[in-house]
């Protein structure tokens, strides 16, 4: 396994319209992180889940973001009527189950896919 | 998460010892403490955490202060390849479902001169 991937990694768009990204995290890991980082700041949650249940969502995600976890495995975060402020860096990582803080508490990130909405 | 103050920039020669410090002094008795780095155009790497006593691994140190309300993550021989931007976090233990996820700040960006 080489680590989280994730497609595409560039994605031009124009505003209005609809994208979709997807993220293949480590094998065995069960727990896949979203987040999103603009340009000069450090990366913001937007979503995790827990194998395929949706465990927490942050207030940056509107009601125009979607994200899903079908068979626990690869993950797909799509916004819907992309404006502008969208325009951002979107990242996935993945960890294993464990307390946070363990030994096993290491997110590993994918290179990310940005968005571009002209 | 309690909230992490970190410089904003810090410059390292290339082969020389660096030391990024972080403050958290509201720090919990159940917050570890995190660090990651993000190289450019890359996504963000674990480094190193821990929670009272210093921690060593192959790419740092952690040395924590026996109050807890700092940290200072140590890169003893600074390459090239180390610069990046720099990030402390705190992770709380006990906060539940909602504890998973990482709060980044700004994070310091670490520049190294040939």
């Amino acid at each position: 396994d080489t680590g989280v991937s994730q497609n595409p990694r560039h994605k031009i768009t124009k505003r209005g319209q609809n994208v979709t990204f997807r993220c293949d995290p480590i094998s065995e890991h069960n727990r896949l992180y979203w987040y999103r980082q603009t340009l000069g700041q450090g990366p913001e949650f937007l979503t995790y889940f827990q194998n395929e249940a949706q465990l927490e969502k942050s207030r940056l995600l509107s009601d125009r973001f979607s994200a899903e976890r079908p068979k626990g495995s690869f993950s797909t975060l799509e916004i819907q009527r992309t404006e502008q402020g969208d325009s951002a860096m979107y990242l996935c990582a993945s960890s294993k189950s464990g307390l946070a803080g363990g030994p096993e508490d290491e997110q590993f990130f994918g290179p990310g896919t940005r968005l571009t909405v002209l | 998460d309690a909230k992490t103050t970190q410089p904003n920039s810090m410059e390292s020669n290339e082969e020389e010892p660096v030391h990024l410090p972080c403050n958290h002094s509201t720090i919990s008795g159940t917050d570890y403490i995190h660090w990651y780095r993000q190289l450019p155009s890359q996504g963000p790497e674990y480094v190193i955490h821990g929670l009272t006593s210093n921690v060593n691994n192959r790419m740092a140190s952690l040395a924590i202060a026996e109050d807890r309300k700092s940290s200072t993550l140590i890169l003893h021989r600074a390459t090239l390849r180390d610069a990046a931007v720099y990030y402390c976090i705190l992770r709380d233990q006990d906060s539940g479902a909602g504890s998973y996820q990482l709060t980044f700040g700004k994070g310091t960006k670490l520049s190294v001169i040939p």
